[in-house]
Parts: C-alpha cells; sequence; structure tokens
C-alpha cells in the first residue's frame, strides 16, 4: 500500500526551463509534507517543505504547491540548472513517520 | 564533522549471517529511523525511534531489531540474512518538538550485499 505515489519515474527538462515534479498521496493523517534529493551514493537532503495549513511554499528557484482536496503536491523548480539533475523524493509525514514515494529522476541537459 | 555517520559504508556477507550496521548522530536529535532503498530505488521506512516509542514498520521481517544504547546511536541489527536484504540502508534523524517537527537529516548510506 503506497501512501506516497511519484508516477513520474523520470522526467527530462531542458537548462533554463522549468521542471515539475508531481506527487499524489493517499494518508489523510499526512499534515506536513517534504522534498528530498539525492545525488548517486549519498545521502538524501533536504530542499523545501509545506505545512498541510499552506499551499504553497517558496525558497529561490524552488516553489511548493499543495492541493489537499486532491491529495496532491508539486515542486516547481525555476529556472531548472545541470546540478539540479538528481532524484526528488516527496515525502509525507505523520507525526513520527516520514513515508516517501519511489522518487524521480530529473536530468536538466545543458 | 558529518551530522549523521553509519558504519559500515559497505559490507558484504554470506547468506545465514547476522550483522549489524551503526548510525550515530551528532545534532541533538531526539527521534532517529531506519531507511530501506531497495533495487527499485523505493525510499522505505524501517523504524522510528525516540526515547520514549518504537514504531515499527508491519512490513519489516522480525530478524531486523533496532537497539538504542543513547539518544545519539541507533543500531540495525539483521539476523540470519536473506538475498532480499541487498538494499542499501539509510539511517536518519530528527528534532521533534510538540507539533514542531524539524527535517529529517540523512547518514550516506551502508550498501548490504547478501551473496
Amino acid at each position: 500500500d503506497q501512501q506516497v505515489k511519484q508516477n513520474s519515474p523520470s522526467l527530462s527538462v531542458q537548462e533554463g526551463r522549468i521542471s515539475i515534479l508531481n506527487c499524489d498521496y493517499t494518508n489523510s493523517m499526512f499534515d506536513y509534507f517534504l522534498w528530498y534529493k539525492k545525488y548517486p551514493a549519498e545521502g538524501p537532503t533536504f530542499l523545501i517543505s509545506i505545512s498541510s495549513i499552506k499551499d504553497k511554499n517558496e525558497d529561490g528557484r524552488f516553489t511548493v504547491f499543495l492541493n489537499k482536496s486532491a491529495k496532491h503536491l508539486s515542486l516547481h523548480i525555476v529556472p531548472s540548472q545541470p546540478g539540479d539533475s538528481a532524484v526528488y523524493f516527496c515525502g509525507g509525514d505523520a507525526g513520527n513517520m516520514l513515508t516517501f514515494g519511489g522518487g524521480t529522476r530529473l536530468m536538466v541537459k545543458p | 564533522d558529518t551530522a549523521v555517520s553509519q558504519t559500515p559504508k559497505y559490507l558484504v556477507t554470506q547468506m545465514g549471517n547476522d550483522k549489524s550496521i551503526k548510525c550515530e548522530q551528532n545534532l541533538g536529535h531526539d527521534t532517529m529511523y531506519w531507511y530501506k532503498q531497495d533495487s527499485k530505488k523505493f525510499l522505505k521506512i524501517m523504524f522510528s525511534y525516540n526515547n520514549k516509542e518504537l514504531i515499527i514498520n508491519e512490513t519489516v521481517p522480525n530478524r531486523f531489531s533496532p537497539k538504542s544504547p543513547d539518544k545519539a546511536h541507533l543500531n540495525l541489527h539483521i539476523n540470519s540474512l536473506e538475498l532480499g536484504d541487498s538494499a542499501v540502508y539509510f539511517c536518519a534523524s530528527r528534532r521533534i518538538s510538540g507539533s514542531e517537527r524539524e527535517e529529517l537529516f540523512f547518514g550516506e548510506g551502508s550498501r548490504l550485499t547478501v551473496l
């Protein structure tokens, strides 16, 4: 039972364009959502988060949007840079347990 | 100075053996976790632990057990290793204070290969 789903395993965009990574969840108990970025042979690193009482959070080039009624969130990266190429994990937090989706591999082409 | 450190980084062992992976955090966090990233790259939570309670993902076999000698350490013990246990195991920690939750900090991962 996957509580967090990232239906696109990979995404390829041109440098300078917008990258949009999507995430769907089923657990209504999630009250906090986080995005993590992972490079090969490294641990995931925190990118941006959003509380369930908000619908948008912005940090520099990264913006996360939350649509609670649709149980959907998305991460926008504008403009995309080659260094953004990594695997992005979406996570839903219900207190002590943070559950992640399967990840989306983003490739930003120069 | 690494915030969350795991040892060993690589572990190759035979089926049936018992092994441990150690994790230490120097961030003063009160909650620690173990995650498993399998061959399909899913990052699955195994355990959540603070000094008050242990939460176990019900899909984790009881051959896996977390051991916490103190707040800064959460070791993972695996008995009777099976081929399907081959994966990268990530330790993580965070601070949870009332309704306030900080982000997770992950270690670099420990790649376990069972032959």
